[in-house]
């Protein structure tokens, strides 16, 4: 069974960094894009970066780049986010998905429960 | 402001059909057959309902339907259902190889 677990949500100050972790089991990252996806409070969904199952491939949005990154350590098989330089606009319930293969970038099919990034002063 | 462009809401009776519109552009839902569309329920994650236009992943009710018209792709739901009450979202792959998701679409089921 497929199961995704993020952590690393908190309440941080504009400015600061944090790392979110996606702890994956029932499927190895090697054979998987992944993706960050986030939803602010109330608010749709928006996508924030993918990585390619071979880890060749990254992607980020616009509202992102420069200042988040994504990886993964596979011997752990777990994703990272590194965020830095965070902004109140950052502030989101941040999800963690898998995709079908590991060069399929364009749709996701199992998704974690989230973690909360609260960035306030 | 989301990329790609969905009713606000959209609502129907128990038994009847709906249709869910998601307008984007020649850069990205007129680029590929790469739409996919995403059911969420209040407090849970995404759920995947069609992929690349008009597959549905195992599991998935056939009263889901996914198809798409040049620039524009659309969700139908047949023999609407009370469960089947949430927001939905579309997805696209860009030409610029990002992914681009609709506002969302609140159905309620009267």
């Amino acid at each position: 069974e497929v199961q995704l677990l993020e952590s690393g949500g908190v309440l941080v100050q504009p400015g600061g960094s944090l790392r979110l972790s996606c702890a994956a089991s029932g499927f190895t990252l090697r054979s998987h894009a992944m993706t960050w996806v986030r939803q602010a409070p109330g608010k749709g969904l928006e996508w924030v970066s993918f990585i390619s199952g071979t880890g060749g491939t990254k992607q980020y949005a616009g509202s992102v780049k420069g200042r988040f990154t994504i990886s993964r350590d596979i011997s752990k098989n777990t994703l990272y986010l590194q965020m830095n330089s965070l902004r109140a606009e950052d502030t989101a319930l941040y999800y963690c998905a898998k995709g079908p293969g590991e060069l399929l970038l364009h749709y996701f099919d199992d998704w974690g429960q989230g973690t909360l990034v609260t960035v306030s002063s | 402001q989301s990329a790609l462009t969905q009713p606000a809401s959209v609502s129907g009776s128990p038994g009847q059909s709906i249709t869910i519109s998601c307008t984007g552009t020649s850069s990205d839902v007129g680029a590929y057959n790469y739409v996919s569309w995403y059911q969420q329920h209040p407090g849970k994650a995404p759920k995947l309902m069609i992929y690349e236009v008009g597959n549905r992943p195992s599991g998935v009710s056939n009263r889901f339907s996914g198809s798409q018209s040049g620039n524009t792709a659309s969700l139908t739901i047949s023999g609407l259902q009370a469960e089947d009450e949430a927001d939905y979202y579309c997805s696209s792959y860009t030409t610029t190889d990002t992914l681009s998701f609709g506002g969302g679409t609140k159905l309620t089921v009267l």
